[in-house]
């Protein structure tokens, strides 16, 4: 079946960039989602189609593709900035999946 | 504004069919633009995409989930449901119900193209005899 790989964890100080970072075979061909799940909370919608923000998202929040990678760049972490992160993408025969999810510690 | 509430009971024996409905508020379920969608989350683990329903009743199903997973669509009520037979301790979870945006090839009927766009709350459902 196919696979998101995320790192478990990434740790920033305030005011540093935060970069978590997506992989899978398809990446190339599919684009990529990404969520902010903050605890007791549902997820929210940050990035999609690799790259775009959606409204009343702040700036600071930009994705981008290379090749089988995906990555999610927080400018400027913020402590409210610290959650649980998803990527999302699909495959050739429309099975969506997400990885493992990333927990951003802001220290 | 569009809102989703999911709802259903919060504890399920095992072998038996776990059964949610998603009401969709402020919005048509009918819209060609979306699909829609079921998405748990185990305690304290991540998110796994259960399956997802367009309009029309065309479902698409987790691979892994396909043999005992079935999402269903009443346009007249504005609700989707799942179905998820066979339950186990491992289907303990909290479940969401999702809009996703609907592409057909490199053709994409909204801005966010496949994304998850709205969710509801989630609800917890757990398998315990």
């Amino acid at each position: 079946s196919y696979e998101l790989a995320q790192p478990p964890s990434v740790s920033v100080s305030p005011g540093q960039t935060a970069r978590i970072t997506c992989s899978g075979d398809a990446l190339p061909k599919q684009y990529a989602y990404w969520y902010q799940q903050k605890p007791g909370q549902a997820p929210v919608l940050v990035i999609y189609k690799d790259s775009e923000r959606p409204s009343g998202i702040p700036e600071r929040f930009s994705g981008s593709s290379s090749g089988t990678t995906v990555t999610l760049t927080i400018s400027g972490v913020q402590a409210e900035d610290e959650a649980d992160y998803y990527c999302q993408s699909a495959d050739s025969s429309g099975t969506y999946v997400f990885g493992g999810g990333t927990k951003l510690t802001v220290l | 504004q569009l809102q989703m509430q999911e709802w259903g009971p919060g504890l399920v024996k095992p072998s038996e069919t776990l059964s949610l409905t998603c009401t969709v508020s402020g919005g048509s379920i009918s819209s060609s633009s979306y699909h829609w969608g079921w998405i748990r989350q185990p305690p304290g683990k991540g998110l796994e995409w259960i399956g997802t329903i367009y309009y029309s009743g065309s479902t698409y199903y987790n691979p892994s989930l396909k043999s005992r997973v079935t999402i269903s669509v009443d346009t007249s009520k504005n609700q989707f449901s799942l179905k998820l037979r066979s339950v186990t301790a491992a289907d303990t979870a909290l479940y969401y119900c999702a809009r996703k945006g609907y592409c057909s090839g490199d053709n994409c009927y909204v801005l966010v193209g496949e994304a998850f766009d709205i969710w509801g709350q989630g609800t917890m459902v757990t398998v315990s005899s």
